[in-house]
């Protein structure tokens, strides 16, 4: 069965130091991919999407992830945190009219 | 712009009675989506509308949860004989295509649920 997996439910970053949320996907064929943001009493917004075009994608607030189909991974990046990006972050898959979410991992900054 | 909106933002209902959630999306967004997100989980799909027609409810848990959107605008997620189980968090989205999941989907801040 298709499944997203996020590797870490916590992840604490300092302010300035780079960023990794880790998502796997299990899948027979290349999904659509997506990352969401959710901060806390707001709804869920959309960072950035892979749909079978450039490997590497570039979302808002200086995000991006890297598809990489022989580890079927789609982890999320950022060169340097703020603030601003703590809140709790989705790795979502959409494959043969199912759209899956990860389980979510939540991201601390430290300042 | 508005975005989605949803009502009531909190509801609290005993064990047994009907609760109607409501999900107002981004005036002429043609897909609607519903999702249940219990407490420590990511969102579970539900149901998803295109215009008035309701063209997929396979995530639909019973068959106490039932989904309407009449005018392809509004819509309403209904549960009879609330359970405890039912306790979640109800997020609605919507998005501008048809393709749903391959345009962005704009969510709510979603009602929790709790059944007590």
């Amino acid at each position: 069965a298709q499944s997203v997996t996020q590797l870490d439910s916590h992840v604490s970053v300092s302010e300035g130091t780079p960023v990794l949320l880790r998502c796997n996907y299990s899948s027979s064929y290349s999904p659509s991919l997506f990352w969401y943001v959710q901060h806390p009493n707001k709804g869920l917004q959309l960072l950035l999407k892979y749909t079978s075009a450039a490997t590497l994608v570039k979302g808002i607030n200086g995000f991006e992830a890297e598809f990489k189909k022989s580890e079927t991974s789609f982890h999320l990046t950022k060169p340097s945190a703020h603030m601003s990006d703590a809140a709790e972050y989705f790795c979502v898959a959409y494959q043969g009219g199912k759209i899956i979410f990860g389980k979510g991992t939540r991201l601390h900054i430290l300042p | 712009g508005a975005g989605v909106s949803q009502s009531p933002r909190y509801k609290v209902a005993k064990r047994g009675q009907d609760v109607a959630l409501r999900c107002d999306p981004i005036s002429g967004h043609v897909s609607l989506f519903w999702y249940q997100q219990a407490l420590g989980q990511g969102p579970e799909f539900l149901t998803y509308f295109q215009n008035e027609a309701q063209l997929d409810k396979s995530g639909l848990p019973s068959d106490r949860f039932f989904a309407e959107r009449p005018e392809g605008s509004v819509s309403t997620l209904k549960i009879q004989r609330t359970q405890q189980e039912d306790s979640a968090v109800y997020l609605c989205a919507s998005s501008p295509g048809t393709s749903g999941v391959y345009y962005e989907q704009y969510f709510g801040p979603g009602t929790r649920l709790t059944v007590t």
